[in-house]
């Protein structure tokens, strides 16, 4: 089974609605992140979150929201979509006790707005 | 912000051959990650590797922190190495962000 998780894989929705994606680790990480990709780019980070009750706005962050329910999940959303949030959204955790403070990513959100 | 460039933007290689791909980055980093995403958009770690020298398999890869660059070698490529090669890196005092590059496209030809 996969460590990180991703729910949907792909998703195509409308101008103006409300998107949720979400983030499951079972790696018993403590840090998570929200990255965007655009076609031919790299990663822009969205939000990071070091625990629970700690949430960081990235480089990117205008226009998303996220909520940090336990440990292991860890969720973004769009209050209202508009098209130039289609993207590849990718999820990351990474252990701060480890001697490695190493990322790993998720397969990716394929999200589309109309 | 710390900058991270990748060259060459774009290779084409015939199957079995070698190919190094370099990182530049601007500033003193805690972190250096090497990943590959395939065709399917799917991240793989490839090298966690802030200093020194490792290999895995026909892959390996340097950073030398001190004049701030990095590369990665792949030899005897194959198809399945196609994709695109990412550097991101984490600066110090940056608190565990990494900051990516534009990645590397490969196509390995048959």
């Amino acid at each position: 089974d996969a460590d990180v998780t991703q729910t949907p894989r792909n998703r195509i929705t409308k101008t103006g609605k409300r998107i949720m994606l979400e983030c499951s680790q079972t790696k018993g990480h403590d840090r998570m992140y929200w990255y965007r990709q655009d076609p031919g780019l790299g990663l822009q980070l969205i939000y990071y979150s070091f625990d629970v009750k700690d949430i960081n706005k990235g480089e990117i962050s205008d226009g998303y929201s996220v909520s940090r329910q336990a440990q292991a999940k860890f969720s973004l959303s769009l209050e209202s979509a508009i098209p130039n949030q289609t993207a590849l959204y990718f999820c990351a955790t990474s252990d701060s006790t480890g001697i490695h403070n190493e990322q790993f990513f998720g397969p990716g959100t394929r999200l589309t707005v109309l | 912000g710390i900058q991270v460039e990748q060259s060459p933007p774009d290779l084409i290689l015939q199957e079995g051959a070698n190919s190094t791909l370099r990182c530049n980055f601007s500033d003193s980093v805690n972190n250096l990650q090497w990943f590959h995403q395939n065709p399917w958009g799917q991240l793989i770690n490839l090298f966690y590797i802030p200093s020194g020298t490792k290999q895995n398999g026909r892959l390996s890869a340097t950073t030398v922190a001190t004049e701030r660059y990095s590369l990665l070698y792949i030899s005897s490529s194959q198809t399945t190495d196609s994709g695109v090669y990412f550097c991101a890196v984490e600066r110090k005092s940056s608190g565990d962000k990494l900051t990516f590059g534009t990645g590397t496209r490969l196509a390995v030809r048959p």
